[in-house]
């Protein structure tokens, strides 16, 4: 079965501190893996995505995966947290044949920072 | 660029009364849009995937009598919360594909819906 599981279900780091959140997937082909941010009452915002090549990807506000193929797994990581960074965050898993677009979503992790 | 906007963003209605909110890609041309139920705290369920022109796709459970999605265009979608009840209160957001790459989904900022 198809499904992505973030094990961690809230988070709490200070800020300046590092953060890696993480993500494991179960999926039939190769998959398209993405991590989205949801502040409190907004739609998601795309922080980065992988379809193929480096597996080490880059996204917007600081933040980097790492797809890690033997593991199942794709972590999201930030060096240095900022308060602004408190949100929910959620990986998700598409892609493979006959595809729809279709997005399998993780359960969310709730991203608390401390002054 | 990619933007999805979402309208309303709010709504307040009585039970038994239908609710619509749209969905718009503002400055693409979306393949297929997808409509989202999120409960509090809870990660995004799926309801349906809709394509221009064509019946949209449910996902198991979901009652597309009570849920009707209109594709009109490649810019605009639309829910309608058919004989809404308190039971259906909660926060739908749709998103929408681009072209290229199929798999990239834009959010709309979501729609909270209270049923009284």
């Amino acid at each position: 079965a198809q499904s992505v599981t973030q094990p961690d279900i809230h988070i709490t780091v200070s800020e300046g501190a590092s953060l890696e959140l993480r993500c494991n997937y179960s999926y039939g082909a190769t998959p398209y893996l993405f991590w989205y941010v949801q502040s409190p009452g907004q739609g998601l915002q795309l922080l980065l995505k992988y379809f193929s090549g480096d597996t080490l990807v880059q996204g917007i506000k600081g933040f980097e995966a790492e797809f890690k193929r033997s593991q199942s797994s794709f972590n999201l990581r930030k060096p240095s947290v900022h308060w602004s960074d408190a949100a929910e965050y959620f990986c998700a898993v598409g892609g493979g044949s006959g595809n729809t677009g279709k997005l399998i979503f993780g359960q969310g992790t709730t991203l608390q920072v401390k002054p | 660029g990619a933007v999805v906007s979402q309208h309303p963003s709010w709504v307040i209605c009585k039970s038994g009364t239908s609710v619509k909110i749209e969905c718009r890609s503002l400055d693409f041309q979306a393949t297929t849009m997808f409509w989202y139920r999120q409960f509090p705290k809870q990660s995004l369920m799926l309801m349906a995937t809709s394509n221009e022109g064509s019946k949209a796709t449910y996902e198991q459970g979901v009652e597309k009598d009570k849920f009707l999605i209109n594709h009109a265009s490649l810019t605009l979608s639309t829910l309608t919360v058919t004989s809404a009840h308190p039971e259906d209160s909660s926060f739908y957001i749709c998103s929408a594909n681009h072209r290229t790459p199929s798999y990239e989904q834009y959010f709309g900022p979501g729609t909270r819906l209270t049923v009284t």
